[in-house]
């Protein structure tokens, strides 16, 4: 089991959207629609956003959207602002009840 | 409401055996819907899944940890509990334990989160 892939680092400025990507194999993110993301504030514990590619947890934002293509998970956040500037793991289900996290992506707000 | 609390000792030396317990307060964590999970994140790092249990003791691990791990549940004390054994300096991390909800598949209540420094 390898970490799904995440880009370390992605910025915007306040108000402009921004995607992150989390890309796995046909053995976890391209086989279930089981992907997860959460938001991670330096010294918190992570917070659930969204699961099951696209559904949004409870008091979530709606600027945060999820999507699926293939073997590649993404998040998307519109309207970005100050508050979004935190750390992002995606995270899929991979089979015979295990899960695998992507390495993580460091949003900064412009 | 529910919380998790992570507890266990802040100092593991090298070889031994790291133990962690989480206690569950605010519901019982003998419920069918969930899992309780423990993951790790060392510093500087990103989140790595440890392993899960479910209220009836079936358990499930990372496959990279397997040979060293092991999770079980205590319905009557309402705690999930973590052994890893051989510890090295790679396992210096915050442990989380965390509610899995299997439905949404996705854990949606977190512990705040223990730091454990493998160190001689």
């Amino acid at each position: 089991q390898s970490a799904l892939t995440q880009p370390a680092s992605v910025s915007g400025s306040p108000g402009q959207s921004i995607t992150i990507s989390c890309t796995g194999t046909s053995s976890d993110v391209g086989s279930y629609n089981l992907v997860s993301w959460y938001q991670q504030y330096p010294g918190k514990a992570p917070k659930l956003m969204i699961y099951e590619i696209i559904k949004r947890s409870s008091g979530v934002s709606n600027r945060f959207s999820g999507s699926k293509s293939g073997n590649t998970a993404s998040l998307t956040i519109s309207g970005l602002q100050a508050e979004d500037e935190a750390d992002y793991y995606c995270c899929s289900y991979a089979g015979s009840n295990t899960w695998i996290f992507g390495g993580g992506t460091k949003l900064t707000v412009l | 409401q529910l919380q998790l609390q992570e507890s266990g000792p802040g100092l593991v030396k090298p070889s031994e055996t790291l133990s962690l317990t989480c206690t569950v307060s605010g519901d019982s964590i003998s419920g069918t819907s969930y899992y309780w999970g423990w993951i790790r994140q060392p510093p500087e790092k990103g989140l790595e899944w440890i392993g899960s249990v479910y209220y009836s003791g079936s358990t499930y691990y990372n496959p990279s940890l397997k040979s060293r791990v092991t999770i079980s549940v205590d319905t009557s004390t309402n705690q999930i509990s973590l052994w890893l054994n051989s510890v090295t300096a790679a396992d210096t991390a915050v442990y989380y334990c965390a509610r899995h909800d299997r439905a949404a598949d996705a854990s949606d209540i977190w512990g705040q989160g223990t730091m454990v420094t493998v160190s001689s």
